[in-house]
């Protein structure tokens, strides 16, 4: 079946701007998961849904950064004001359950803040 | 907090030898550790995982073991080949239920021909 797809797959954009990325997770999935990636580095821990819920929104970077799911399924980051040090891969996985299990990770949004 | 370190940032084997990745984490009530691989430009992969319940667990040329006293789990390579060279993160699972997947910063392995 189908995997984790992420939209846009490259997003460049100017500082100051507001920016929304994609996730469309694996049908029946529970569990949504956000991270960011910056250049070299490991998996920064955003946000996770357990369905349409986020319990703890404590990862998220900043208050610019916000994520909600709706139909236990799409899920969207936005990022107000962007700014620089905002460049980054955003990965999105998706899991049966939360927790203990596999994810399965999507493609990414590169997002560059010029 | 909640943090997972992860050692060594790099590592260079010779093809064919083994490779130890070493992994510690915070939260004493963590109890599902999974490894995943991510190649150049790839998304990260599951490989292999272990849960609280069991001190090791093997995969082929792959094995995790999981010291729950000291609170870290290592991940061995054996007999490695050009297509192990990758970068490989460790995770733990942490807050209310287990509910966060937490990664450490990642193991850059480079396999020498």
């Amino acid at each position: 079946g189908a995997g984790v797809s992420q939209s846009p797959s490259n997003k460049v954009t100017e500082k100051g701007k507001d920016v929304e990325l994609r996730c469309d997770p694996i049908s029946g999935h529970t569990a949504l998961y956000w991270y960011r990636q910056r250049l070299g580095q490991g998996l920064e821990f955003l946000i996770y849904f357990q369905g349409n819920s986020a319990p703890d929104k404590s990862g998220l970077p900043s208050d610019r950064f916000s994520a909600e799911r709706t139909g236990e399924s799409v899920s969207t980051l936005t990022i107000q004001r962007t700014q620089q040090e905002d460049s980054a891969v955003y990965l999105c996985a998706s899991s049966p359950l939360l927790g203990t299990d596999t994810q399965y990770f999507g493609p990414g949004t590169r997002l560059t803040v010029l | 907090g909640e943090n997972v370190e992860q050692h060594p940032s790099t590592l260079s084997v010779q093809e064919g030898d083994s490779a130890v990745i070493k992994c510690t984490y915070s939260d004493s009530a963590s109890n599902y550790f999974p490894w995943y691989k991510q190649e150049l430009g790839k998304r990260p992969q599951l490989i292999i995982d272990i849960r609280s319940n069991v001190g090791e667990k093997k995969d082929q040329r792959i094995a995790v073991t999981l010291n729950k006293t000291a609170k870290h789990f290592s991940l061995h390579i054996t007999e490695t080949q050009p297509e192990d060279s990758a970068v490989y993160f460790c995770a733990a699972s942490m807050g209310s239920s287990a509910s966060k997947i937490i990664f450490g910063s990642g193991t850059r392995l480079s396999i020498r021909p």
